[in-house]
């Protein structure tokens, strides 16, 4: 089953400029993480912000999560054209085996 | 290096024919887990082990078959069954943390 959705499915962008890539879901969860993956690749835990928390930074890398409208966002800062990958949100709401649920992602590309 | 591993990279398999996925980790974590990724989509779970000999069928078991003899490692068998099988396949494990590390991927073909 499908919790998170991204949006938007894909992103094209200019280097230099900031990316922001949105994650909507429907169920409380305990925590909600960001995951990268280039073309080809596994994925790549980025960024874990817990249900408490408001907003959270790495490197260039910021994190909000609104528990009231369900949802979270994470922006890229001064893209990189390395930063062209997919990004993926996933929730874990503690349900029975406390897994993780991926959304379909957002593609973004960042063009030199 | 900790980390996990899957192989192989690339793997052809032809019609009626079973083929094995393998997923080892040397991260001494308890779950594991199989996704299953179509181009352009996310992740779908086939297979998780909370723990060694004990697994259950996630969103699209049928057609796969998995097994958990050691910590170490939870192959996935692709069976003939399954009618599609063309995908990317991944593998996932994750501690009391719940963040997950996953392995590099096995792409499989039908020819």
């Amino acid at each position: 089953s499908q919790q998170g959705e991204e949006d938007p499915q894909a992103l094209s962008i200019q280097e230099g400029e900031n990316a922001t890539m949105n994650c909507s879901y429907k169920t409380s969860i305990n925590n909600l993480q960001w995951y990268r993956q280039n073309s080809g690749r596994g994925l790549v835990h980025l960024i874990l912000i817990r249900s408490n928390e408001r907003e959270k930074h790495s490197g260039r890398l910021r994190v909000t999560l609104d528990t009231s409208k369900k949802s979270s966002s994470l922006l890229i800062t001064a893209s990189r054209a390395a930063d062209t990958a997919s990004y993926f949100c996933a929730t874990d709401a503690g349900n029975a085996g406390n897994m993780l649920t991926f959304g379909g992602g957002t593609r973004l590309m960042v063009k030199p | 290096d900790g980390g996990i591993t899957q192989s192989p990279k690339y793997l052809f398999r032809k019609e009626g024919q079973n083929v094995t996925l393998s997923c080892e980790q040397n991260l001494n974590h308890d779950a594991m887990y199989w996704y299953r990724q179509d181009p352009g989509q996310g992740l779908r779970l086939i297979y998780y082990s909370q723990i060694v000999n004990d697994f259950q069928k996630g969103d699209i078991a049928e057609g796969y078959s998995v097994s958990r003899e050691k910590k170490e490692s939870f192959p996935l068998t692709v069976t003939s069954a399954q009618k599609n099988p063309t995908a990317f396949y991944l593998c996932a494990s994750s501690s009391g943390a719940l963040v997950y590390t996953f392995g590099s991927g096995t792409r499989l073909t039908v020819v």
